[in-house]
């Protein structure tokens, strides 16, 4: 059973371009939770997903950042006009939803690093 | 706001030494715990967990008691190995905050053969 999986690994990008990053939940998970580490930080919330779904995304910045998990394919944050402040690992966690409150487990991809020239 | 605070790395130890990373919170309610471990170039894994005060999590030779009384989540481990290198996150989860992780700023460990 494969894990969460987050592509690119890495990604860089010049000030002004775009950056996706995508997350494909784990198998059978329908809750989808994006973080941000920045340099010798601990991870922090940006926003959680449902098919379709935006259910909490207090942790995003207002402008320039975007979320989507769509009924079919992965998740995908989108960054426009990137800064040299956006440069962390952006990492990804999948749930399976509908369970008490205590066993609903995040299970970890291994991060998108993403760099800002 | 809820917080957590961890003990700032890096820890440096010999292999089988005892080791004990230190982490408090800040909260409103009954939060659950966790300590989720990060190994290098990997994403971060579950490693235990608390619901409730005076649980003990356990895993790997890992235990972390919930103290309410002193709003801690200490994670000890009797025998360190090498392989028990990593950063190692401390993070708690409120119902009424959804089912987001408010995590630690992480410990990094290095055990040393």
């Amino acid at each position: 059973n494969a894990g969460v999986m987050q592509n690119p690994r890495h990604l860089v990008r010049r000030r002004g371009q775009e950056a996706r990053l995508r997350c494909s939940p784990m198998k059978g998970h329908s809750h989808v939770y994006w973080y941000r580490q920045l340099p010798e930080e601990g991870l922090k919330f940006m926003v959680y997903l449902q098919k379709e779904n935006i259910i909490d995304e207090s942790g995003m910045p207002k402008e320039r950042f975007s979320a989507e998990f769509p009924k079919e394919g992965p998740s995908i944050l989108r960054i426009q006009q990137v800064v040299r402040g956006d440069s962390a690992a952006y990492f990804c966690a999948s749930s399976r939803g509908g369970t008490s409150f205590g066993t609903d487990t995040q299970y970890f991809g291994p991060g998108t690093r993403l760099t800002v020239l | 706001g809820d917080s957590v605070t961890q003990m700032e790395g890096p820890v440096t130890l010999s292999e089988e030494a005892f080791l004990t990373i230190n982490c408090t919170y800040t909260a409103t309610g009954y939060p659950s715990l966790f300590w989720y471990v990060q190994y290098p170039g990997e994403g971060l894994q579950l490693l235990l967990k608390a619901t409730k005060a005076d649980d003990k999590g356990s895993n790997k030779g890992f235990e972390a008691t919930y103290r309410k009384e002193t709003t801690s989540f200490h994670l000890e481990k009797g025998s360190v190995q090498v392989s028990d290198s990593a950063v190692y996150f401390c993070a708690l989860r409120k119902r009424a905050a959804g089912n987001k992780l408010t995590f630690g700023g992480g410990t990094r460990v290095l055990v040393k053969p």
